[in-house]
């Protein structure tokens, strides 16, 4: 099985900030999701990526997917209170099965 | 558009007694996964449909657990004995094939006391 680890664990950043959330694996995946779960919640698609060294938008959110498609980063620029939450890779292992990274919980400060 | 939906959201049991949880998914959507989250973890897959037959099941569940998609649409998850070490959120999410793209349910918080 193959292991996805998120780094970091936690960050606790100021409104305005950036930051930078990394997805690593020493395995290849076909496609690579980022999710958002706040507590009590159900993880809520962000992303997916499929393309080595592909880079996606989503506002303020920047998705890449390593160009061998092992890692994937998540940049947030100018970070919101409204951006805190638990942030959850999850790499596809063949057509079907999906694992979980150990997730990166951010809180931003107003 | 009606999204995943899970029944209940919430379920206190004392330990030994059996619970089921209900999970409906996107309607045109045939692949059904259930996954489990501790506290602080990400989730952990546990079992996969398609349609209404199930493909994998994960060595996370022992026998005490069991899935059904009786019909290729809602699915049923039960848990039989119950431990405290069941305590968890359970996570139902469905996709249609293809995209790899999943959507999950408000999932069902499991508490054995």
């Amino acid at each position: 099985t193959q292991l996805l680890e998120q780094s970091p664990q936690f960050l606790s950043i100021q409104e305005g900030e950036n930051l930078t959330v990394y997805c690593n694996s020493s395995s290849v995946f076909s496609s690579l999701q980022w999710y958002r779960q706040e507590p009590g919640e159900g993880p809520v698609l962000l992303v997916t990526v499929v393309t080595g060294g592909e880079v996606k938008k989503l506002k303020r959110l920047t998705f890449q997917f390593g160009d061998a498609r092992k890692d994937s980063s998540l940049h947030i620029t100018a970070a919101q209170p409204g951006d805190t939450g638990l942030y959850l890779c999850a790499g596809a292992e063949g057509t079907y099965k999906y694992i979980f990274g150990t997730g990166t919980r951010l809180k931003v400060l107003a | 558009d009606t999204g995943v939906s899970q029944d209940p959201r919430h379920k206190i049991t004392k330990r030994g007694q059996n619970v089921t949880f209900r999970c409906d998914p996107i309607s045109e959507h045939n692949r059904l996964y259930w996954y489990r989250q501790t506290l602080g973890q990400g989730p952990e897959f546990l079992t996969y449909f398609q349609n209404e037959a199930q493909l994998e099941k994960s060595r996370l569940l022992s026998d005490r657990f069991s899935a059904e998609r009786p019909k290729g649409s809602f699915s049923t998850l039960e848990i039989q004995r119950t431990e405290q070490g069941d305590s968890a959120m359970y996570l139902c999410a469905s996709s249609s094939p293809g995209p790899y793209e999943q959507y999950f349910g408000p999932g069902t918080r499991l508490t054995v006391t």
